[in-house]
């Protein structure tokens, strides 16, 4: 069954620098790959979206992810992290031929002053 | 388009009672689907309708939990005899019929069992 992995289920970084969210999938067939942000009591958020066109994928925010098939990796970055940025962030798969999404189990970003 | 909403947004119930909870999608979306998320979990998908049709149900629904779309609009979630691992955060979403699947979700209902 495809799943999801995102390693690190908590991140800190400072102010102003690098945020790296790490996400790795098990498909033998390149699904669509999203990335959703959380914040406390609110709905998730699409960030970006891979749909099999260009495989650096800039989203909302400042935020951008590349699709690497041989590594089977849909990595988050940013390179200056702001305080908003604090939430949690989901990386989702949806396999060709369903509409479901398979989430991973998330990583809380927190940003340090 | 005011995005998806539900009601109610908390849920409190004690074991074995019924409970219903409501989703409305973007009005244009043919697609509602149905997610629960736990503390320290990623959502994990429970249904999906197009339309008013369901097409496709988790191992995770079991009998005691029923969902409706009976006009392709609003739909309902309904859990009989709630147990206490029933206590989560249960998320609504939508999409369009056409382009890949970006799905709106909503700010979900907490469900606490005691």
């Amino acid at each position: 069954a495809q799943s999801v992995t995102q390693l690190g289920s908590h991140v800190s970084v400072s102010e102003g620098a690098l945020v790296l969210l790490r996400c790795n999938y098990s498909s033998s067939v390149p699904p669509y790959l999203f990335w959703y942000v959380q914040y406390p009591n609110q709905g998730l958020q699409l960030l970006l979206k891979y749909t099999s066109a260009a495989t650096l994928v800039k989203g909302i925010n400042g935020f951008e992810a590349e699709f690497k098939k041989s590594e089977t990796s849909f990595h988050l970055t940013k390179p200056s992290a702001h305080m908003s940025d604090a939430a949690e962030y989901f990386c989702a798969v949806s396999p060709k031929g369903t509409y479901k999404y398979i989430f991973g189990t998330g990583t809380r970003l927190k940003v340090l002053a | 388009d005011t995005g998806v909403s539900q009601d109610p947004r908390h849920k409190i119930t004690k074991r074995g009672q019924n409970v219903t909870f409501r989703c409305d999608p973007i009005s244009e979306h043919n697609r509602l689907y149905w997610y629960r998320q736990t503390l320290g979990q990623g959502p994990e998908f429970l249904t999906y309708f197009q339309n008013e049709a369901q097409l496709e149900k988790s191992r995770l629904l079991s009998d005691r939990f029923s969902a409706e779309r009976p006009k392709g609009s609003f739909s309902t979630l309904e859990i009989q005899r709630t147990e206490q691992g029933d206590s989560a955060m249960y998320l609504c979403a939508s999409s369009p019929l056409d382009g890949v699947d970006e799905q709106y979700f909503g700010p979900g209902t907490r469900l606490t069992v005691t």
